[in-house]
């Protein structure tokens, strides 16, 4: 069974940073792209960051370009986001979210992390 | 304001059947595959269909979905109370996009 537990989210100050961890479980981890998706409350899906199963290729959502970096260590079968510079817009549930393949594009999201909350405000 | 359009709400009682549309354009749906996700309340989103209309192992057959040009369809035959949930399309363009979402009551 594939598990993705995430830890790392909570309140911080805007202008602060803030680092998620997503440890995965079922799956040989460095065969699949992994992603972020956020869902700011009351709001729809969106899709922040992903990387390619190897680390060589990434992806960052215009609103989020710039200030948050995504990485992967396939030896301890571990997803992080790092993220800096954090506005009040940036509030959400973050959800850790595994790809159908290797590469993110093009690919469908088959399994989910129970997501965390990210609350940015003073 | 979401590249995908979905109805905000849709409603259906016991047994009934539902459909839910996504419509998008040229640069997405049209030239892609629709992936459908269901948002229980208070959970994380879980994949429903992928491909236009295929179903993840588990996925009961009362879920069907389909496209046709630039739009595409969810439909939930036999609704039970437990559908009750919100509905995320999704395809790919620039970028992945997904839909606004349409929340489902079972009245």
């Amino acid at each position: 069974e594939v598990q993705l537990l995430i830890s790392g989210g909570g309140l911080v100050q805007p202008g602060g940073s803030l680092t998620l961890s997503c440890a995965a479980s079922g799956f040989t981890f460095s065969s699949y792209a992994m992603n972020w998706v956020r869902q700011a409350p009351g709001k729809w899906l969106e899709w922040v960051s992903a990387m390619s199963a190897s680390g060589s290729s990434t992806y960052y959502g215009d609103s989020v370009k710039g200030r948050f970096t995504i990485s992967r260590d396939n030896s301890k079968n571990t997803l992080f986001l790092q993220m800096d510079s954090l506005r009040a817009e940036d509030t959400a549930v973050y959800y850790c979210v595994k790809a159908s393949s290797g590469w993110y594009r093009g690919s469908w999201f088959d399994s989910w992390g129970q997501g965390t909350l990210v609350t940015v405000s003073s | 304001q979401s590249v995908l359009t979905q109805p905000p709400s849709a409603s259906g009682t016991p047994g009934q059947r539902v459909t839910i549309s996504c419509s998008g354009s040229n640069s997405n749906i049209a030239n892609t595959y629709v992936h459908w996700y269901q948002q229980l309340p208070g959970t994380a989103p879980k994949l429903l269909i992928y491909r236009n209309d295929q179903r993840p192992s588990g996925v009961p057959d009362r879920f069907s979905g389909s496209k046709s040009g630039t739009s595409a369809s969810l439909a939930i035959g036999g609704l039970r109370s437990e559908d009750e949930a919100d509905y995320y399309c999704a395809a790919w363009d620039d970028s992945l996009m997904f839909g606004g979402g349409t929340k489902l009551t079972v009245l």
